[in-house]
């Protein structure tokens, strides 16, 4: 069975940084692109950062660009995204995702999601 | 940019059928594929279509996907409509390596 875990999710002043990990099991990790997805309080889903299965390739929304950086580590299962110079409007749930291919643009798994809260 | 347009909201009864739309602009939606998915109110979102038209093993048949390209758009139709559907649906494409999602569709079923 699949299983995504999001943790590293918590409150943190403009400006700050906050790295976020997604545990992955389940599957073959290194076999599979993984994204994160954002979820603002009451809003829609927003696209944040996705890396193909080996870590190699990595892509970025236009709105996090220069401050996030997602990365993996494939001998740990684990995917993350640290976030730096962050602003309110980054005050989202964040989902992890596993991609159903080595690339590819298929969300066919989520974690449960972790809250970050930009405030002062 | 490319972008995609849903309905803020649709509602219908149960045991009717009720279609979502998903409009594309700035691009042909036909280009690329379509996905859907489902996010019950406090959960994570789960996939109901990829592909445009393929569904997930455990989702049931009264789910299916759709593209038209002559009006740009892709449709999720929920036929024999049950309470448990009343969720938010959001579709999701990509362009230029970037996701894409719509602003989603509340789907209220009474």
């Amino acid at each position: 069975e699949v299983q995504l875990l999001e943790s590293g999710g918590g409150l943190v002043q403009p400006g700050g940084s906050l790295r976020l990990s997604c545990a992955a099991s389940g599957f073959t990790f290194n076999n599979y692109a993984m994204t994160w997805v954002r979820q603002a309080p009451g809003k829609g889903l927003e696209w944040v950062s996705h890396t193909i299965g080996s870590g190699g390739s990595t892509f970025y929304a236009d709105s996090v660009k220069g401050r996030f950086t997602i990365s993996r580590d494939n001998s740990r299962n684990t995917l993350y995204l640290q976030m730096n110079s962050l602003r309110a409007e980054d005050t989202a749930v964040y989902y992890c995702a596993k991609v159903n291919g080595y690339s590819g643009y298929v969300a066919d798994h989520w974690g449960q999601g972790t809250l970050v809260t930009v405030s002062s | 940019n490319f972008m995609l347009t849903q309905p803020h909201s649709v509602s219908e009864s149960p045991g009717k059928t009720v279609t979502v739309s998903c409009t594309g602009s700035g691009g042909s939606i036909a280009s690329n594929y379509v996905q859907w998915y489902q996010q019950r109110p406090g959960r994570a979102p789960t996939t109901v279509i990829y592909e445009d038209k393929q569904r997930p093993s455990g989702v049931p048949d009264r789910f299916s996907g759709s593209i038209d390209s002559s009006s740009n758009s892709a449709s999720l139709t929920i036929s024999g409509l049950k309470t448990e559907d009343e969720a938010d649906y959001y579709c999701q494409s990509y362009h230029s390596s970037n996701w894409v999602f719509g602003g989603g569709t509340k789907l209220t079923v009474l």
